[in-house]
């Protein structure tokens, strides 16, 4: 079945440092690669996303690569600050249609000043 | 413009009794989904819909019904509640369309089964 593996389950650096976030899909028809930052008790909110035909997006201090032939894709956040410290979830869209989405198991990153 | 509202944000019930979850979104959307999300699991997509009178079964239907009443509303029914139900629901939204769509979550319902 389709899976979504991501690594590492906790994380924790210091303000300033990067922090690197990777997931690898198992279904190579997936064409949608989401983020999600899900601070303590909120929702789940976009952070950012990439689609197939692109290999790499960056936003201000966060960005997305995407190996389409390894099946991999990471998220790479620059200059933390401590308000990044939440969980972060991969997903990729399913075969069967692009509206669905198969999450990775989360990331718990923590910022320490 | 609300987003994507839930009700209720906390439930406790009683193994065997049933209760409708509600959801309702503001954005015109077409597809709407519930998921659960458990400690170390991630997100679990429960049922999805991509219009009004369409559902479709994700990863983890097993003990659960759906309906989307219109365009703008998508319950969750537990019929006859179990302790492996008791999980964190969200319920979200998206545009429908090929290529992928940011999905809009709403705040969540904290549901425990004693």
């Amino acid at each position: 079945g389709e899976n979504v593996e991501q690594h590492p389950s906790t994380l924790s650096v210091q303000e300033g440092d990067s922090a690197v976030i990777k997931c690898t899909y198992s279904d190579s028809a997936s064409n949608y690669f989401p983020w999600y930052k899900q601070e303590l008790g909120k929702r789940p909110q976009l952070i950012i996303d990439i689609r197939s035909n692109v290999g790499e997006k960056k936003d201000q201090r966060i960005a997305v690569t995407l190996n389409k032939t390894a099946k991999h894709f990471s998220l790479h956040i620059t200059e933390t600050q401590p308000e990044d410290s939440a969980v972060y979830f991969c997903a990729a869209s399913s075969t069967y249609n692009t509206d669905k989405l198969i999450f990775g198991t989360g990331t718990r990153l923590q910022v320490f000043p | 413009n609300a987003g994507v509202t839930q009700t209720p944000k906390f439930q406790v019930l009683k193994t065997g009794q049933s209760m409708t979850l509600q959801c309702a979104q503001d954005m015109n959307h077409n597809s709407m989904y519930w998921y659960r999300q458990d400690p170390g699991m991630g997100l679990r997509l429960i049922y999805y819909s991509a219009s009004e009178g369409t559902t479709d079964k994700g990863e983890v239907p097993n003990g659960y019904n759906v309906s989307r009443l219109n365009k703008r509303e998508f319950s969750l029914r537990l019929e006859s509640a179990a302790p492996s139900q008791t999980s964190v629901y969200f319920c979200a939204s998206s545009r429908t369309g090929t290529g992928g769509h940011e999905q809009y979550f709403g705040p969540g319902t904290r549901l425990t089964v004693t």
